[in-house]
């Protein structure tokens, strides 16, 4: 069975402190693995795409790269405006319509 | 731009009662798809379009039927709530998976809160 889970849940850091988000997956066949990033109230917003195993995006603090197992997603010195649920998910190659998500983890930057 | 336009924002049921949540997108996007999203569950699929005139089934249809009524809009209709289906409901369009990077990200609406009492 297709599986994407995210750790920690929740995650509180001090701003400035760097840390990573896990995402796990057992997929048969990966197309690719999304990060979105989700405000509360609000819907997804995309980050990153990721297609095969080395590849890493950056995009000002923030960095994903990917492995053949999972994907972890860096913050460097974060601030309080990166507070938001970070969510992963994974396209198949069969079935390519469906994106499959993690739960998600909810960063949180004290300042 | 609006992106992906969804209405309701807000709406309370009672058991037994019908709705229709609407959906709109200006982006010209192929495919569309209704998910909902539960506490520790992460967002699910409920059900989607690849192009206009087609529709399938995600992982969770039960209680749910779909409409796409024509390129920009696809509709999800509740015929008989139930508190099971208390949830945030999200819908989102693309272009065309499996075509391309550029074509691959899901752009999303702002949700619908939905209480079934």
């Amino acid at each position: 069975e297709d599986q994407v889970t995210q750790s920690p849940e929740a995650l509180r850091l001090q701003e400035g402190e760097s840390s990573s988000l896990n995402c796990s997956y057992t997929v048969s066949g990966l197309r690719g693995l999304f990060w979105y990033r989700q405000d509360p109230g609000k819907g997804p917003e995309f980050l990153f795409t990721l297609y095969s195993a080395g590849e890493e995006k950056e995009k000002e603090r923030l960095k994903a790269t990917l492995t053949k197992k999972e994907s972890f997603l860096h913050i460097t010195a974060p601030k309080p405006e990166d507070s938001a649920t970070y969510l992963c998910a994974v396209r198949k190659i069969q079935g390519a319509q469906k994106l499959v998500f993690g739960q998600g983890t909810r960063l949180t930057i004290n300042p | 731009n609006a992106g992906v336009t969804q209405t309701p924002k807000f709406q309370v049921l009672k058991t037994g009662q019908s709705m229709t949540l609407q959906c709109a997108q200006d982006m010209n996007h192929n495919s569309m798809y209704w998910y909902r999203q539960d506490p520790g569950m992460g967002l699910r699929l409920i059900y989607y379009s690849a192009s206009e005139g087609t529709t399938d089934k995600g992982e969770v249809p039960n209680g749910y039927n779909v409409s796409r009524l024509n390129k920009r809009e696809f509709s999800l209709r509740l015929e008989s709530a139930a508190p099971s289906q208390t949830s945030v409901y999200f819908c989102a369009s693309s272009s065309t998976p499996g075509q391309g990077a550029t074509n691959e990200k899901l752009f999303f609406g702002s949700g619908t809160q939905l209480s079934v009492l």
